[in-house]
Formats: C-alpha cells, structure tokens, sequence
C-alpha cells in the first residue's frame, strides 16, 4: 500500500520569507499524481498544486512551487514570499493513476507564519 | 459549475443514537465519492467511496456504513453511534477519470 509521511509536524516563517514543506511517499506505482492541500481553521481542504509523475517539470501556481524528485519519491511545497493568509495546515497526497482511486493523505504540516 | 454540499456542519450526538450525514454533487454526472474522517490534528483517513450507484467500497471496518441511493447522493450513516466517532467528516467527489478532488465543507461530529 501506499504510503505519504510528513516529516515536519509543525512549521514557522516570517512574513515575506519562504518556507519549504517536506514529504516523502512509498509506491512501486509508475503512474500516480501528487497533490499539496492546504486547510485553514475554517477545514476546507483547498487544493494548492499538483504534480503529474509522468511530468518532469515542477508544478508552480503564483507563490507555490513544488521539488518534485521521482527517484527520490520526494515531493516538496515551496511557499514564496510568505503571507498570513498562508497560515495552516498543509497535507501532502498521493493518488494512483486508475480511475476511482482514492488519495493517501500524509499526517499534515501545521504552517505558522509570524508578523 | 459544480458544486458540493454537505450537511450538517455542526453535530452533537449522544452515545447510541443513529446517524445520517448526507453529501450532494451538482453540476456532474457519474462521479466518484467517498467519505473521509479526521481526527483532530490529524491527516485524513478514507472511510467508503463509490464509483456508481449502489456500489460502495469500505476501507475501515468500523461502526459505520455509506449508501448512494442516486447518482450524486453520497450518505453516511450509523445505527449507534460509539464516542469514538467523533471527529470531522468530509465528503468529496472527483469526476470519472479525472484526478482533481474537491472536498465538502465538513461536518463537525460530537458523540456525548
């Protein structure tokens, strides 16, 4: 079975600065998408990116870029230019390629960002 | 556009009643559902899914169950409800063959 292990439980950046999640996942799978959600205290879980493993490029939506490292089943979020509204928890997600498959999410990263 | 609903958003039960939380999707036909549960603090953990009607797929065996009556209708039940099945529950869908999830609002569960 799958698996997706967030190493960092909590994590803190300044306002402005950048900050980099972790995640780690276990698959023998060569097709499979990887996502980063994001989950304020209101809980809705919002979509932040996602990354194709047949795509070599690393995914990037304005300030969230992701380190996308196949060999190393590595799947890292970069936040840029940090914001207070960026504050949450963050959950990594492995999904296998078939139809109906169901995502794995990792344990999450609670983010703080300070003033 | 489509759209999911989800409700009730808030929940207070005692220990032994029945439960029924219900799901909708708008806007798509055959989707793909499932029920996930979170603990608070804690990653998502797949309870059921279903790709059509009447077909439900179960994850966790546990004290609750899921029917989808139609098409769009995902529901979540129990007939005694346990205090370990407080948490929160969402309810998601994602379109046949497609890889994007879109989650519902959640729905805050207290067994007391």
């Amino acid at each position: 079975a799958q698996t997706v292990t967030q190493s960092q439980p909590e994590m803190s950046v300044q306002e402005a600065e950048t900050v980099t999640l972790s995640c780690t996942y276990d698959t023998s799978e060569s097709d499979y998408y990887l996502f980063w959600y994001k989950q304020p205290p209101s809980r809705q879980m919002i979509l932040v990116i996602r990354q194709e493993a047949y795509k070599q490029q690393n995914a990037t939506e304005n300030r969230f870029s992701v380190n996308f490292q196949k060999a190393a089943k590595s799947f890292s979020l970069k936040i840029s230019d940090s914001q207070l509204g960026d504050a949450a928890m963050y959950f990594c997600a492995y999904r296998s390629g078939g139809s109906g498959s169901r995502l794995t999410f990792g344990e999450g990263t609670q983010l703080t960002v300070n003033p | 556009s489509q759209t999911i609903h989800q409700w009730p958003a808030t929940l207070v039960q005692p220990v032994g009643s029945p439960l029924s939380l219900e799901c909708t999707v708008e806007g798509t036909s055959n989707p793909n559902l499932y029920w996930y549960r979170q603990a608070a603090g804690r990653g998502l953990q797949l309870l059921f899914y279903s790709v059509g009607i009447g077909q439900i797929s179960s994850e966790v065996p546990q004290n609750l169950s899921a029917s989808r009556p139609q098409d769009r209708q995902f529901i979540l039940s129990s007939k005694k409800l346990l205090l370990s099945d407080s948490g929160f529950y969402l309810c998601a869908w994602t379109a046949r063959g497609g890889y994007g999830y879109t989650f519902g609002s959640g729905t805050r569960l207290t067994v007391v």
